[in-house]
C-alpha cells in the first residue's frame, strides 16, 4: 500500500518561500507523475504541478512564476517550493500520485495533507 | 484552462435516498474524469476515474456516467457513511481543474 507523507513549516511569514517534502514509502517513486494540491475555504481544490520521475514538470500557468519542484529518487522523496508567499496562500497542502496504468492518469493517493499559514 | 462547474452546491438527502451529482466541462475531455470523496479532516478519496470505473474497495452503489461534456456521479441508496463532499476533477489538460465540490449533508 502507497503512503505519502508531507513535512515541513506550518507557519510562514508573507514575502517568505515554502518548502514541503513528499516522503513516499510501499512502492516505487519510478515511473510515476507525483504532484501537489492545496485547498484553501477560499477556493477550493487547486492543482498546483507536477513532476515525473525523470524530472519533468508541469506547473499551474497561476503560480508557474513562484514554483518549482524537485525530486531525489534515491530518498523517494519529492518536494514543492512556493516563493514569494503572500496570505491567499494559506491552504492545506497535499502531496498526491498520479496513476500509471489508466488512460489519463487519475490522482490514486494523496497525503494526509499540512496545513500552511502564511501571517505576520 | 478547462472549466467545472459542479451542480449542486449542497444537497440534503435521507439514508436510502437515490443522489445525482452534475460536472460540466468548458470543453470535451474524453472520459478524462475522477470522482473524489471527502470527509472533515481527510484527504480527497478516489471513488470513479475514467468516468465510470469504480475504483477497487469503492461501494457498488457508487456510479458514475458520462455524455459529452456532462458526467454524473450517482449514489443509488445512500448510506451513513456517504455523507461527505463531493468533488469532480478533469485529468484532459493541465493544470488539472476541480469542481467547487458538493456537500451532501444530512436531511
Amino acid at each position: 500500500q502507497v503512503q505519502l507523507q508531507e513535512s515541513g513549516p506550518g507557519l510562514l511569514k508573507p514575502s517568505e518561500t515554502l518548502s514541503l517534502s513528499c516522503s513516499v514509502s510501499g512502492g516505487s517513486i519510478n515511473d510515476y507523475y507525483w504532484g501537489w494540491i492545496r485547498q484553501s475555504a477560499g477556493k477550493g481544490l487547486e492543482w498546483i504541478g507536477r513532476i515525473y520521475s525523470t524530472g519533468s514538470t508541469n506547473y499551474n500557468p497561476s503560480l508557474r512564476s513562484r514554483v518549482s519542484m524537485s525530486l531525489d529518487t534515491s530518498r523517494n522523496q519529492f518536494s514543492l517550493r512556493l516563493n514569494s508567499l503572500t496570505a491567499a496562500d494559506t491552504a492545506v497542502y497535499y502531496c498526491v500520485r498520479e496513476a500509471s496504468n489508466i488512460a489519463g492518469r487519475p490522482t490514486d493517493y494523496w497525503g494526509r495533507g499540512i496545513l500552511v499559514t502564511v501571517s505576520s | 484552462d478547462i472549466q467545472m462547474t459542479q451542480s449542486p452546491s449542497s444537497l440534503s438527502a435521507s439514508v436510502g435516498d437515490r443522489v445525482t451529482i452534475t460536472c460540466r466541462t468548458s470543453q470535451k475531455i474524453l472520459n478524462y474524469l475522477t470522482w473524489f470523496q471527502q470527509k472533515p479532516g481527510k484527504a480527497p478519496n478516489l471513488l470513479i476515474y475514467a468516468a465510470s470505473s469504480l475504483q477497487s474497495g469503492v461501494p457498488s452503489r457508487f456510479s458514475g456516467n458520462a455524455s459529452e461534456t456532462e458526467f454524473t456521479l450517482t449514489i443509488s441508496s445512500l448510506q451513513p457513511e456517504d455523507f461527505a463532499t463531493y468533488y469532480c476533477q478533469q485529468s484532459y489538460s493541465a493544470p488539472r481543474t476541480f469542481g467547487q465540490g458538493t456537500k451532501v449533508e444530512i436531511k
